[in-house]
């Protein structure tokens, strides 16, 4: 349960704000994932990192910026973000991209309503 | 191309009655499959998975899940419900190819009763 955590675990804001949330993972794990989480819906891979490096952007829209300092840490920087984005925001990690068989371990999430 | 179906939105079931929740999925090739449950305002956890071997798998809390490939199924099971099994459950499924993305389905809502 605290392998992955996120902070803030809720988070209110405007169309015009900036806000970051923040994931970090205690597992000794090279990748990290953020997932978009919307009721009645498959959960939407958004980014992917491998080692710091993104793999994988998953045609999201660039009012979410993600940020990679190390392989512990994973941010995603939102800005002018349209009501449509109120979702759980779920990160992820795994030991590493190089089997299909890799575990993804999931963090609790971040709450958002974009007002 | 990949998909994964979860057909029923929600199972219902009584304490001590053993439950199914159903999984289909598609991929070229040799799939590997997951099941995660997720708990009211938590993130998703961990169950099981198949690899490869035995088509019955045994996960946490007591949930097993079978394998079976000409029905291209992997159905979550329990023999007997716990009211506190009550949560979302997600089946995901990945091709074997390096390009393969793990897919996730839409969800179960399982509700045990007492």
């Amino acid at each position: 349960e605290t392998g992955v955590t996120q902070t803030p675990r809720h988070l209110v804001m405007g169309m015009t704000n900036k806000k970051s949330l923040k994931c970090e993972q205690h597992l000794g794990h090279n990748a990290m994932y953020w997932y978009k989480q919307s009721a009645k819906k498959p959960l939407e891979l958004m980014f992917v990192y491998n080692f710091k490096e993104q793999t994988e952007n998953n045609s999201v829209p660039s009012r979410f910026s993600p940020e990679c300092p190390n392989s512990s840490h994973l941010f995603l920087h939102l800005h002018t973000l349209q009501p449509e984005d109120s979702a759980l925001y779920l990160c992820a990690s795994s030991q590493g991209l190089q089997g299909a068989e890799e575990t993804q371990y999931f963090g609790p999430g971040t709450r958002l309503l974009v007002l | 191309a990949q998909s994964v179906a979860q057909p029923e939105d929600q199972v219902n079931v009584a304490e001590g009655n053993p439950l199914t929740v159903k999984c289909t999925y598609s991929v070229s090739g040799n799939p590997y499959l997951f099941w995660y449950v997720q708990y009211p305002n938590r993130g998703l956890q961990f169950l099981l998975k198949y690899i490869t071997g035995d088509n019955l798998v045994k996960g946490s809390y007591g949930f097993e899940a079978e394998f079976n490939k000409s029905q291209t199924s992997f159905h979550l099971k329990k023999p007997s419900a716990l009211v506190s099994d009550s949560a979302l459950y997600f089946c995901a499924v990945r091709g074997a190819y390096n390009t393969d993305k793990l897919i996730f389905g839409t969800g179960t809502r399982l509700q045990v009763f007492p």
